[in-house]
């Protein structure tokens, strides 16, 4: 079966702490991976497309890779501002799969 | 850019009422569009898939003469929710993906519906 699952479901990191978020998928002809950033009430914003093992995007203070079986999405010195919840999404030869988003949030 | 916007951002309706919301892409051409529904602390799960000018695609549970899409434009898709109830209430988001510009989906701002 398809599936798109991210860990951890929450995490809590003091300003500056770098971290790394993941997803992990199982997914029958990949087409792409996307991350996206939701703020409360909003629609997601799309930051990465990932497409092949080995793929790596950054982005300011993230940085997306991407291997057969999980892509992590890096961050670097996060700002207060950065807090978000950060869902992954992979793009099957039918249908997009979202996960189910991971919550970060960035103490001052 | 990729920009997509939603309209009404939120609207409160009586049980029985329609309501129809709109998505836009404002500056591409989306050959597709795509409509979700996102309850709290959940992730989003699609409803359907609107290609202009033909009949949308709906997933699995989700009834098509209730959620009556259309996509008339390149620009425009709107979704009307047909005698909307209590459970009806949900965050609904729309996207758009460019016509020869991959997988890629660029989300609208959302619209938050509730019924009375």
């Amino acid at each position: 079966e398809d599936q798109v699952t991210q860990s951890p479901e929450a995490l809590r990191l003091q300003e500056g702490e770098s971290s790394s978020l993941n997803c992990s998928y199982t997914v029958s002809g990949l087409r792409g991976l996307f991350w996206y950033r939701q703020d409360p009430g909003k629609g997601p914003e799309f930051l990465f497309t990932l497409y092949s093992a080995g793929e790596e995007k950054e982005k300011e203070r993230l940085k997306a890779t991407l291997t057969k079986k999980e892509s992590f999405l890096h961050i670097t010195a996060p700002k207060p501002e950065d807090s978000a919840t950060y869902l992954c999404a992979v793009q099957a030869e039918d249908k997009i799969i979202f996960g189910k988003g991971t919550r970060l949030h960035i103490l001052p | 850019g990729a920009v997509v916007s939603q309209h009404p951002s939120w609207v409160i309706c009586k049980s029985g009422t329609s309501v129809k919301i709109e998505c836009r892409s404002l500056d591409f051409q989306a050959t597709t569009m795509f409509w979700y529904r996102q309850f709290p602390k959940q992730s989003l799960m699609l409803m359907a898939t609107s290609n202009e000018g033909s009949k949308a695609t709906y997933e699995q549970g989700v009834e098509k003469d209730k959620f009556l899409i259309n996509h008339a434009s390149l620009t425009l898709s709107t979704l009307t929710v047909t005698s909307a109830h209590p459970e009806d209430s949900s965050f609904y988001i729309c996207s758009a993906r460019k016509g020869g510009g991959g997988d890629t989906q660029y989300f609208g701002p959302g619209t938050r519906l509730t019924v009375l």
